[in-house]
């Protein structure tokens, strides 16, 4: 069965950088467009960046760009975001997830990984 | 960016009621349109795909309807299991947005 596990998150100081991996399992991961959405405590969902299965096709949204930056190692079946100049506001759970190819839905999620930027 | 409006925000219900929940598009998303379920602590689920479309597992009081702007989510006969947290998305451009979720509760 499909399967997504975050590793990463954690506690860092304002400006610091932290990097989220995101290892898959159970389908062909280079055939999936891949993302990471993210949850704020006690906010709504907010979609941050995603990635085509061959690496080319990047788009990440305003308010990472420039900081975040999406990337994937098909041999490893691996997600990941390097976070750099981490603000307060960027404090969320981080959900590693596969769009679906057809409606490109979100069709499967990981547990996500709690990143705290604070001093 | 396509900006998608939920509406409630919240509502109180009660086993086997009827609700409803709506979605708006800020300009036509065709049915590029996907609702999620998502209980507190955990991950969402995909729940309707493709504005219509029952994700496999999915129990069938579940249905969606809707096309270019206006989107509903129907859950007929409330399930203790079925409060929580449902939140619309369109994939149609990108960025991908979400709507603000709308809150289950009794």
């Amino acid at each position: 069965q499909v399967q997504l596990v975050e590793s990463g998150g954690g506690l860092v100081k304002p400006g610091g950088s932290l990097r989220l991996s995101c290892v898959a399992s159970g389908f062909t991961f280079s055939d999936y467009y891949m993302a990471w959405v993210r949850q704020a405590p006690g906010k709504g969902l907010e979609w941050v960046s995603y990635i085509g299965g061959d690496g080319t096709t990047i788009y990440h949204t305003d308010f990472v760009e420039g900081r975040f930056t999406i990337s994937r190692d098909n041999a490893k079946n691996s997600l990941y975001l390097q976070m750099n100049s981490l603000r307060p506001e960027d404090t969320a759970v981080y959900y590693c997830v596969r769009e679906g190819r057809i409606w490109n839905s979100l069709d499967y999620w990981g547990q996500g990984t709690l990143v705290t930027v604070s001093s | 960016d396509i900006q998608m409006t939920q509406s409630p925000s919240s509502l109180s219900a009660s086993v086997g009621d009827r609700v409803t929940i709506t979605c708006r598009a800020s300009q036509s998303i065709g049915m590029y349109l996907h609702w999620y379920q998502q209980k507190p602590g955990k991950a969402p689920k995909l729940l309707i795909y493709s504005a219509s479309s029952l994700q496999s597992g999915v129990p069938p009081r579940f249905s969606g309807s809707g096309s270019g702007t206006d989107f509903t989510l129907t859950i007929t006969s409330l399930q203790p299991e079925d409060f929580a947290t449902y939140h619309c998305q369109q994939s149609y451009d990108s960025p991908r947005t979400f709507g603000q979720g709308t809150k289950v509760e009794f």
